[in-house]
């Protein structure tokens, strides 16, 4: 069966200090890998997706980037973190050959910028 | 753009009796998919039920179920004795055919009162 794992779980930063979340993705291969917002408990804004290794699509302009150095590796940095950036971040996968299939979400990591 | 629109913020149902969240959408493709997409206060969210707009037949999962109105642009979901367990934020998401993204609401957070 498929997993998906993303770490770490809570995260407290001071402003102006790097950030990197970790996501992977077992028991399948090729898959499309997301990486998602949530402000406030409210709706999931789209930050990136992948559909290949070093295939990286931006959705909203901003001091984050993602990088996917392996297959089922996903991973969401910041040089250099805003206040703006604290939120709830997912990390989900869906089927590569499924179009608008179902996503699969890790458990989220809570990220807080003081 | 698609877009989605919950205009529900927040309901409440007791324990047992039916309750129904709204969703419509926005598009001008012919064939897509829809999504209801539960995020308990674990945080982790999962997938209700879904639904293919080439299907005039709506959805069933259990107590779930869907009223999909294409003509309206309308996907409301329905929960049928309602559990405690049912208390969670509900996502409607639309995904195109073409793509591998989904766009996602921006909740309603329903409470089931014992």
């Amino acid at each position: 069966s498929q997993t998906i794992h993303q770490w770490p779980a809570t995260l407290v930063q001071p402003v102006g200090s790097p950030l990197s979340l970790e996501c992977t993705v077992e028991g399948t291969s090729n898959p499309n890998l997301y990486w998602y917002r949530q402000a406030a408990g409210r709706g999931l804004q789209l930050l990136f997706y992948s559909v290949g290794i070093g295939q990286i699509s931006s959705e909203v302009p901003q001091n984050l980037s993602a990088s996917r150095p392996q297959d089922r590796q996903f991973i969401l940095s910041s040089k250099k973190l805003l206040l703006s950036d604290s939120g709830f971040y997912l990390c989900a996968w869906s089927h590569r050959d499924r179009h608008a299939g179902e996503l699969f979400f890790g458990e989220g990591s809570r990220l807080t910028v003081l | 753009a698609q877009t989605v629109t919950q205009s529900q913020p927040e309901m409440s149902v007791q324990e047992a009796e039916t309750v129904t969240l709204s969703c419509t959408y926005d598009t001008s493709e012919n064939n897509y998919y829809l999504f209801w997409y539960k995020q308990p206060p674990s945080r982790q969210m999962i997938l209700v039920i879904r639904q293919e707009a080439y299907k005039q037949q709506n959805a069933t999962e259990n107590r779930f179920s869907v009223n999909f109105q294409k003509a309206a642009k309308s996907f409301s979901l329905k929960i049928s004795d309602s559990q405690l367990g049912d208390t969670a934020m509900y996502f409607c998401a639309f995904g195109e055919t073409s793509g591998s993204r989904l766009t996602f609401g921006e909740g309603t957070q329903l409470t089931v009162n014992p």
